[in-house]
């Protein structure tokens, strides 16, 4: 069945570092591929997705692009912010349909 | 304003109770769901509803009884709890018309707690 994996946390980081949150999956056909974002006291929201190999989606500062050699959709930000400090998960859908498929989730803190 | 909201947000009880977590969306969706994160952390899908109809049954035990009154709500109970239920269990919606684009909308979570 589809799986993602994704680094285990936690992950501290200094302000301005760069980001890089690891995430492969494994799939039957082609799904489209999620970034979720928890901030403290809050639900998941999407932060940023790509539907087919080599898209790249956007947002906030954070870019992923989908790899399908590879399948990863590694998440990127050159420059954290205290505010970024939250949970990420990786998710994918395939079959076009609402069934996520989620990784565990990887907790970042930025210090200032 | 909270689009997506649970309650409780913690649950402490003993095995062998029953006990509900509601859910409510004022976002206007039809489709609403219930995910559970287990120790592991790995959020999976339980049900969906849309429009009040349940779509989606993963292989649940039939001790948790989903029930959607209206299509704003998703409550769900369970019954006859056990050690291995204990989890975070969250809510989500979206509107069915955006299938396939994954914009779900979560609601914090209900961590339950079973002694």
């Amino acid at each position: 069945g589809d799986s993602v994996t994704q680094m285990e946390g936690p992950v501290t980081l200094s302000e301005e570092a760069f980001l890089t949150i690891n995430c492969t999956y494994t799939a039957t056909g082609y799904p489209s591929l999620f970034w979720y974002v928890q901030y403290p006291g809050e639900g998941l929201q999407l932060l940023l997705k790509a539907t087919k190999a080599d898209d790249k989606g956007s947002n906030k500062g954070f870019e992923a692009t989908y790899r399908k050699e590879t399948t990863s959709f590694h998440l990127e930000k050159g420059s954290v912010q205290v505010s970024d400090s939250a949970v990420y998960f990786c998710a994918l859908n395939d079959f076009g349909n609402e069934k996520l498929t989620f990784g565990t989730g990887t907790r970042l803190t930025i210090i200032p | 304003d909270t689009a997506v909201s649970q309650t409780p947000k913690y649950l402490v009880t003993q095995m062998g109770n029953d006990k509900s977590i509601k859910c409510e969306q004022n976002l206007g969706h039809d489709t609403m769901y219930w995910y559970k994160q287990d120790s592991k952390k790995f959020l999976k899908i339980m049900f969906s509803y849309n429009n009040k109809e349940l779509i989606i049954n993963e292989t649940v035990p039939n001790r948790f009884s989903p029930k959607s009154p209206d299509k704003a709500h998703l409550n769900l109970h369970i019954n006859s709890l056990e050690l291995g239920d204990s989890a975070v269990y969250f809510c989500a919606s979206s509107q069915s018309d955006r299938a396939g684009t994954g914009e779900l909308f979560f609601g914090e979570g209900s961590r339950l707690t079973v002694l």
